[in-house]
């Protein structure tokens, strides 16, 4: 299958602090990225859907202001977590998906802690 | 919007047995049913999909069965090893490859050797 990757794969930051997570695929186009957060034991929540050279679409209840996504190519989307607060601390996924199927390939996830 | 719901939310098999998880959908418009298996601390990864124009799909140990009228599919795997052990999430989405995908919220299967 196809690859996507994810920078950094952790990061351990201060409250208050920005922090941005690199989505890329690495051997196809990424028409569409999706963001997710996890918490654990729990499901894959979507915050976020972004198609290359347009405005993300945000989940309810997800701030856009403070969760940034950016997707300015076919092969890279960014999500940046502006004014970390503790309760932001979570595993972020991203997932890209080409335009001539459905199928969605990860990234290996970034776990984000702030102190 | 589209609802998925998994059960059950935690299984425990003895190897060799077989494990059943069961998805519902609301949409009637989702047409590509994938299955994932994740890990913990790891990726999603593709196991199975199986899109609206098919009811049943195999893959080894994996089948995946799809009832349209009934708005449900189910995960069928038999024969099962301690490495089977992990979260397992349904999902369901409508055509369109900018189309979200929606999760079901996790089976936890253990197989206990």
């Amino acid at each position: 299958g196809a690859v996507v990757s994810q920078h950094p794969s952790w990061v351990i930051c201060k409250s208050g602090t920005s922090v941005k997570i690199e989505c890329r695929s690495l051997d196809f186009q990424a028409t569409t990225m999706f963001w997710y957060r996890q918490f654990p034991k729990q499901s894959l929540m979507l915050m976020a859907t972004s198609n290359e050279g347009s405005k993300a679409t945000y989940e309810q209840g997800v701030e856009k202001d403070k969760f940034l996504i950016n997707h300015a190519s076919l092969t890279l989307s960014t999500l940046t977590v502006t004014s970390a607060h503790p309760e932001d601390s979570s595993f972020y996924i991203c997932s890209a998906r080409g335009n001539t199927y459905n199928e969605q390939f990860f990234g290996p996830g970034t776990r984000l802690t702030v102190l | 919007g589209e609802n998925v719901e998994q059960h059950p939310s935690t299984l425990s098999v003895q190897e060799g047995d077989s494990a059943v998880i069961k998805c519902t959908y609301s949409d009637s418009a989702s047409n590509y049913f994938p299955w994932y298996k994740q890990e913990l601390g790891k990726r999603p990864q593709l196991i199975i999909d199986i899109r609206s124009n098919v009811g049943e799909k195999k893959d080894q140990r994996i089948a995946v069965t799809l009832n349209k009228t009934a708005k449900h599919f189910s995960l069928h795997i038999t024969e099962t090893q301690p490495e089977d052990s992990a979260v397992y999430f349904c999902a369901a989405s409508p055509p369109g490859g900018y189309q979200k995908v929606t999760f079901g919220t996790g089976t936890k299967l253990q197989v206990i050797p």
